[in-house]
């Protein structure tokens, strides 16, 4: 089945450090970028970060850049973000996505819940 | 890195027609030709309905179609349906490998 599975979410004090997996399945997974996506009640979806195929090229939304690392492990078929220095505003369902070559998502994760809160 | 502006809500009477409206800037909707659309059931993970502006994915009923006109974006129901009540949310990419989502529209058939 084609499907993109997250995990890691957990409460964390601001300024604690999280790391979310996303397990891919079904698909070839270095054929595609992948990208993080969070999602609260209030705003809506927010991109986050997004990473090249091969990890060659990684980008950033201004909210997270210098705290948060994206990367990815094809050989594992997984993809990964690496969350230091956290704030309440980061509080979100974090969703991993399929990035088609033509600037889409085109499957999506469930998500997996992150709060930092004291 | 601002949003994209949609309404906040839209509805709709089954069988009516629906547009909601996605405004960006020239440097993403008005800059490229990357405006999707998702749908979103609660509890549910986000679903593409439309891609390119204006192209739907395989089963993706065309009663939904895109459009788009300098730096706004428009997703049209034709025939709403029951099952179209929804969260809608519209994406453009935005140069750099970067993306900017709108802050989403709930749509309620009355």
């Amino acid at each position: 089945e084609v499907q993109l599975v997250e995990s890691g979410g957990g409460v964390v004090r601001p300024g604690g450090s999280l790391r979310l997996s996303c397990a891919a399945s079904g698909f070839t997974f270095d054929d595609y970028g992948m990208s993080w996506v969070r999602q609260t009640p209030g705003k809506g979806l927010e991109w986050v970060s997004d990473i090249q195929w091969n990890g060659g090229i990684t980008t950033y939304a201004d909210s997270v850049k210098g705290r948060f690392t994206i990367s990815r492990d094809n050989a594992k078929k997984s993809l990964y973000l690496q969350m230091d220095s956290l704030r309440a505003e980061d509080t979100a369902l974090y969703h991993c996505a399929r990035v088609d070559p033509y600037w889409y998502f085109d499957l999506w994760g469930r998500g997996t819940l992150v709060t930092v809160s004291s | 890195q601002s949003a994209l502006t949609q309404p906040p809500s839209a509805s709709g009477s089954p069988g009516q027609s629906v547009t909601i409206s996605c405004t960006g800037t020239s440097s993403d909707v008005g800059g490229y030709n990357y405006v999707s659309w998702y749908q979103q059931h609660p509890g549910k993970a986000p679903k593409l309905i439309i891609y390119e502006v204006t192209k739907r994915p395989s089963g993706i009923p065309n009663r939904f179609s895109g459009s788009k006109s300098g730096n706004t974006a428009s997703l049209t129901f034709s025939g709403l349906q029951a099952e179209d009540e929804a969260d809608y949310y519209c994406s453009s990419y935005a140069g750099s490998n970067s993306f900017v989502f709108g802050g989403g529209t709930k749509l309620t058939v009355l």
